[in-house]
C-alpha cells in the first residue's frame, strides 16, 4: 500500500516556466487537497477536492490550477512560476473529508529562479 | 477565515520531562483540532485530535485539552523520548477537511 505519492520530489524552475506536481493516491479516498509549507507559517490550502470531478479554492489559490478526472490523482499545475512560489508542497488525502484521518505525502520541494 | 496561532515556536525538554505546546483559534464555529508530528524531510503525520464535544483526549504519552471557552487547545506530551524530536504543527477546522494550522513548533529532546 503505497499511500499517497508525490512527484516529483525537488524540482527547480525558471520564473514563468510551468509544471504540474502529481499526486496519487491508492486508498480510494475521496478527499484530496494541496497545502504548501513556508518557514514559519505552517501549511496552507491551495486547492481541494471531495471527489473526482468536484474542485474548489482553499487559502491560497492564486497562480495554481488543479483538476480531479479520477479518484486516485489530483494534479497540482503552475502555469507560469514566480519566485513567490519557491515552498514545499504537500498533498493530501482522506476517505471522506469528514470524520477520517488526512494522510499527507512526503513533499515536493519546488524552487522558482 | 481561521487564524490559528502556536506557541512556543521552539521547546527544548529534558529526555523524561514533559512538553507542552499551546495554541489559540478565532472562528468560535471550529469544532475539530488535530495535531501533527513532522520529521525532518517528511509529511506531517497525525498523532491525536480532538473534537469540540470533548474536553480532553489521551493516547499513551500524549494528551490533548480543549477549551471552547477561551479557544485554546494543547498538547501533552509526558516521558519525553529523543524520537518526540519533531515539529509539531496543530490545527483548527469547522469542517474536517480544511485546515488552518499553527506555525508550527520545533521540540528537541536533549538525552
Amino acid at each position: 500500500n503505497a499511500g499517497v505519492t508525490q512527484t516529483p520530489k525537488f524540482q527547480v524552475l525558471k520564473t514563468g516556466q510551468s509544471m504540474t506536481l502529481q499526486c496519487a493516491q491508492d486508498m480510494n479516498h475521496e478527499y484530496m487537497s494541496w497545502y504548501r509549507q513556508d518557514p514559519g507559517m505552517g501549511l496552507r490550502l491551495i486547492h481541494y477536492s471531495v471527489g473526482a470531478g468536484i474542485t474548489d479554492q482553499g487559502e491560497v489559490p492564486n497562480g495554481y490550477n488543479v483538476s480531479r478526472s479520477t479518484t486516485e490523482d489530483f494534479p497540482l499545475r503552475l502555469l507560469s512560476a514566480a519566485p513567490s512560489q519557491t515552498s514545499v508542497y504537500f498533498c493530501a488525502s482522506s476517505l471522506t473529508g469528514t470524520g477520517d484521518t488526512i494522510y499527507f505525502g512526503e513533499g515536493s520541494w519546488l524552487t522558482v529562479v | 477565515g481561521e487564524n490559528v496561532e502556536q506557541h512556543p515556536s521552539t521547546l527544548s525538554v529534558q529526555e523524561g520531562d514533559s512538553a507542552v505546546i499551546k495554541c489559540t483559534y478565532s472562528d468560535s464555529a471550529s469544532n475539530y483540532f488535530p495535531w501533527y508530528k513532522q520529521e525532518l524531510g517528511k509529511g506531517p503525520q497525525l498523532i491525536i485530535d480532538i473534537r469540540s464535544n470533548v474536553g480532553e483526549k489521551k493516547d499513551q504519552r500524549i494528551a490533548v485539552t480543549l477549551n471552547k471557552t477561551a479557544k485554546h487547545f494543547s498538547l501533552h506530551i509526558t516521558e519525553t523520548q529523543p524520537e518526540d524530536s519533531a515539529v509539531y504543527f496543530c490545527a483548527a477546522s469547522r469542517n474536517d477537511y480544511k485546515l488552518s494550522f499553527g506555525a508550527g513548533t520545533t521540540v528537541t529532546v536533549r538525552a
